[in-house]
């Protein structure tokens, strides 16, 4: 099983800020990787699949980057509506799908 | 595209459970779909998949064994059947599908029904 290690658990910063996650994979899953956005009383909404791309109506802040074994999601400034919490989730070695433990992007 | 979960609710240690994901706004056998689960305050976890013909079915050791999920095309809709519940099985459980070009990434959630395990 692949297991996805998120950091930092949270992430506190002020709106405008440039936000940077890291998911780090314990084997290689090329980049097979995506991030999605969770907020409160929501289901999971997906913001970039393959590492890299981004899904349908994200906006350009939201990119993502890396292969095989470390992946970066970064928000090149925080927008109020972004505070929330970020997952990264694997493909590649399946079954099972596995998720990173998240990471929480508070208000500073 | 709309999915619809419902049939969660409260039920006992070893009691059992049917959700249902009724889909609709695509083409429901194109597409595997999936079942998550998310505890309290806790993150997403893969439960089950299918194929989009059904006939191939895939499980986390977790719920191996007790759950079934199955398809009916006729009604477009996605099921999950729970037995053997435990208290660990309490979350709220999403139905979930890709898209052209996403494989096993997914772009289409429900909006979930919460299964508590209580005695």
């Amino acid at each position: 099983e692949v297991v996805l290690t998120q950091s930092p658990a949270t992430l506190s910063l002020s709106p405008g800020e440039r936000a940077t996650l890291s998911c780090r994979a314990s084997q290689n899953v090329s980049n097979y990787l995506a991030w999605y956005q969770q907020k409160p009383g929501q289901a999971p909404r997906l913001l970039i699949y393959d590492a890299s791309n981004r899904a349908t109506g994200i906006p350009a802040r939201f990119s993502g980057s890396g292969s095989g074994t470390d992946f970066t999601l970064s928000i090149s400034s925080l927008e109020p509506e972004d505070f929330a919490v970020y997952f990264c989730q694997q493909r590649l070695n399946w079954p099972p799908l596995t998720f990173g433990g998240g990471t929480k992007v508070e208000i500073k | 595209v709309q999915l619809l979960e419902s049939g969660g609710g409260l039920v006992q240690p070893g009691g059992s459970l049917r959700l249902s994901c009724a889909a609709s706004g695509f083409t429901f056998t194109s597409y595997v779909m999936t079942w998550f689960r998310q505890a309290p305050g806790k993150g997403v976890e893969w439960v089950s998949a299918i194929g989009n013909a059904g006939g191939s079915t895939f499980y986390a050791d977790s719920v191996r064994g007790r759950f079934t999920i199955s398809r009916d095309t006729s009604k477009n809709t996605l099921y999950l059947q729970m037995t053997s519940l435990r208290a660990d099985d309490t979350a709220v459980y999403y139905c979930a599908k890709g898209g052209p070009g996403l494989d096993m990434f997914f772009n289409d959630w429900g909006q979930g029904t919460l299964v508590s395990v209580s005695s």
